[in-house]
């Protein structure tokens, strides 16, 4: 079965601190992996996409890195704000273009002063 | 540029009650899905269409619940004879190029959370 592992369930970090969110998956075949941003009360926004090929890929103060061999992800923020506040969740495709995607449960992340 | 809209964003229904949820697609988007995502998980897939059709519901956990797109833009959700089991958040997302390739990433609305009391 295709599952999605997130650690930890929830962080708490002081403004200006850097941090780092991991992603396991068991998705096979694989496709390609997306960082989201999931703010209170609002929809999950797509951070990164990762293929099979890329080791790691960056969005401002996001850096997404993906080790295709152990299946592992992780989700680096540099320099945290407080508007970083949300639910990161990492989503897996099996195949390109498909709609069925592998979510992971997510993980809180709270900034505070 | 609008993103994904749904509605109502809250819905507090009585059970055996019939509702029916909407989801705006962005506008020229392929694609449309509809997951259903308990607190704490991950959404779950209902089903999805490309244009007006549907193209797989194999998510939909029985025959009360039903969608549709008839002019392959706006989407509603029907469930009837509602349960309490049936309380979730129901998110829409919607995608540009449909599924036969590509990233196509799926953008995703702002939810429905469903009360059944």
């Amino acid at each position: 079965k295709n599952q999605v592992e997130q650690s930890p369930q929830s962080l708490i970090i002081l403004e200006g601190k850097n941090c780092t969110l991991q992603c396991n998956y068991t998705v096979s075949p694989f496709s390609n992996l997306r960082w989201y941003k999931q703010d209170t009360g609002r929809g999950p926004v797509s951070l990164t996409i990762m293929t099979f090929s890329e080791n790691t890929k960056s969005n401002g103060r996001y850096t997404a890195t993906l080790d295709a061999d152990t299946k592992q992800s992780s989700l680096h923020i540099t320099a945290s704000q407080l508007s970083d506040s949300a639910s990161y969740i990492c989503v897996v495709s099996a195949v390109a273009g498909s709609y069925q995607l592998t979510f992971g449960k997510g993980t809180k992340l709270s900034v505070i002063p | 540029g609008a993103g994904v809209s749904q509605s109502p964003r809250y819905k507090v229904t009585k059970r055996g009650q019939d509702v029916a949820l909407r989801c705006d697609p962005i506008s020229g988007h392929v694609s449309l899905y509809w997951y259903r995502q308990a607190l704490g998980q991950g959404p779950e897939f209902l089903t999805y269409f490309n244009y007006e059709a549907q193209q797989d519901k194999s998510g939909l956990p029985n025959d009360r619940f039903s969608a549709e797109r008839p002019e392959g833009s706006i989407s509603t959700l029907t469930i009837q004879r509602t349960e309490q089991r049936d309380s979730a958040m129901y998110r829409c997302a919607s995608s540009q190029y449909g599924t036969s390739g590509g990233a196509n990433e799926q953008f995703f609305g702002p939810g429905t959370r469903l009360t059944v009391l």
